[in-house]
């Protein structure tokens, strides 16, 4: 199957700083990346629908300000936590659409951000 | 937007077999997707409902009925590894996909 990359992996970051998680899908074209969220014991909530060459579109209580999404190449998206706060601890999991196929979404490993 | 319910945890017996049933309200119905996910890690996809029916995957089955707004999971001879959280998700017109809380299966020996 596709595979998506995420990276970092995990990271570290002081209150106040901004982070740059990138995704990437290696051997297809993804049109469309989503950008999901999941604290500890709970399921995945989309965050925002990433389209290449356009703006991303977020899912309401989502601060597009504080959130800010970057889809420059087909193959490529990027989420910056902006002046992040403990409360943005979370797992941050990309996914990405192969428009050649219909069902399937693939999503990355995943993201652990830690916010001190 | 989409309401999806499914049984918080459930456990079963090593060799046994498990349904994870799951109930959705949507608006644009368009496919409904079982995931599992080990902890730390991201989804992996097991399988995809777009008609009604019964879809078989080695020892996962998933069937669907629209007009009941219904699906079930069926993992069959269980396994230690099948020890995970199992997500129900919908997709609308838009692609988007709308995760249920997720169920968590324990198998015991």
């Amino acid at each position: 199957g596709a595979v998506v990359s995420q990276h970092p992996s995990w990271v570290i970051c002081k209150s106040g700083t901004s982070v740059k998680i990138e995704c990437r899908s290696l051997d297809f074209q993804a049109t469309t990346m989503f950008w999901y969220r999941q604290f500890p014991k709970q399921s995945l909530m989309l965050m925002a629908t990433s389209n290449e060459g356009s703006k991303a579109t977020y899912e309401q209580g989502v601060e597009k300000d504080k959130f800010l999404i970057n889809h420059a190449s087909l193959t490529l998206s990027t989420l910056t936590v902006t002046s992040a706060h403990p409360e943005d601890s979370s797992f941050y999991i990309c996914s990405a659409r192969d428009p050649g196929l219909d069902y399937e979404q693939y999503f990355g490993p995943g993201t652990r951000l830690t916010v001190t | 937007g989409q309401n999806i319910d499914q049984p918080t945890e459930m456990t079963a017996t090593e060799g046994a077999i498990v349904q994870i049933n799951c109930t959705y309200q949507t608006s644009g119905f368009n496919g409904l997707f079982w995931y599992q996910q080990h902890a730390g890690e991201a989804p992996t996809f097991l399988s995809y409902n777009v008609l009604d029916g019964l879809e078989e995957k080695g020892r996962f089955s998933s069937f669907l009925s629209r007009s009941k707004g219904y699906s079930y999971l069926l993992l069959k001879e269980l396994q230690m590894k099948d020890s995970a959280s199992y997500l129900c998700a919908v997709r609308d017109s838009d692609y988007k996909l709308s995760f249920g809380a997720g169920t968590t299966v324990t198998v015991r020996a």
